[in-house]
């Protein structure tokens, strides 16, 4: 059964920086590429990033393009993201989800049980 | 950016109803769509990709169709656990973009 699990979510600053981890387990993590998926408060999803399972390849929603960056590190199968100059928009639960293709974004077959982001002064 | 139409936002429905919802590409996307149900506090769960295709492990009950920028998402028989609200996906175009979702509840 695979498993995501995100962590790194919290309250912060307008302007500041925060780092989002997802672990992954029980598939193999090179294989497939990986999502960032948010929602806010009461609202829908919003695909945020995808990164290619080799890393080669990464994609952005325009509302974070410049401003978050999506990673991972084989060594240690976690995913990333790098969120800086957070705005108060970016409030929200934030996902990662396995993609079944390995470059490019196709369909989310699993999902981690999310992160709360609050940004707020 | 490709939107996605999805009708009813809500609806509310008895059990052993038959549900159906609709959603609409603004553009051609060929069957690269998809559905997932969010239950309440839960992340979301695929159920239907490439439009029609049942994931497995997904009840008989749930079922998809369409194709270019008309598409629909069908409950044969609605049972009191699909209380959740639905969204649809598409994958033709980047950025990857959801319907605005579906709440279904239960009378």
């Amino acid at each position: 059964q695979v498993q995501l699990m995100e962590s790194g979510g919290g309250v912060v600053q307008p302007g500041r920086s925060l780092r989002l981890s997802c672990a992954a387990s029980r598939f193999p993590f090179t294989t497939y590429g990986m999502h960032w998926v948010r929602q806010a408060p009461g609202k829908g999803l919003e695909w945020v990033a995808f990164i290619s399972n080799d890393g080669s390849n990464k994609f952005y929603a325009d509302s974070v393009k410049g401003r978050f960056t999506i990673s991972r590190d084989h060594s240690k199968n976690t995913l990333y993201l790098q969120m800086n100059s957070l705005r108060t928009d970016d409030t929200a639960v934030y996902y990662c989800a396995k993609d079944l293709n390995p470059l490019t974004p196709y369909y989310f077959d699993n999902w981690g049980q999310g992160t709360l982001v609050t940004v707020s002064s | 950016d490709i939107q996605m139409t999805q009708s009813p936002s809500s609806l509310s429905a008895s059990v052993g109803d038959r549900v159906t919802i609709t959603c609409q590409a603004s553009q051609d996307i060929n069957t690269y769509l998809n559905w997932y149900q969010q239950k309440p506090g839960k992340a979301p769960k695929l159920l239907i990709y490439d439009a029609s295709n049942l994931e497995s492990g997904v009840p008989s009950r749930f079922s998809g169709g369409g194709s270019g920028t008309d598409f629909t998402f069908t409950i044969s028989s609605l049972q009191p656990e699909d209380l959740a609200t639905y969204y649809c996906q598409q994958y033709d175009t980047l950025p990857v973009t959801f319907g605005g979702g579906t709440k279904v509840e239960i009378k």
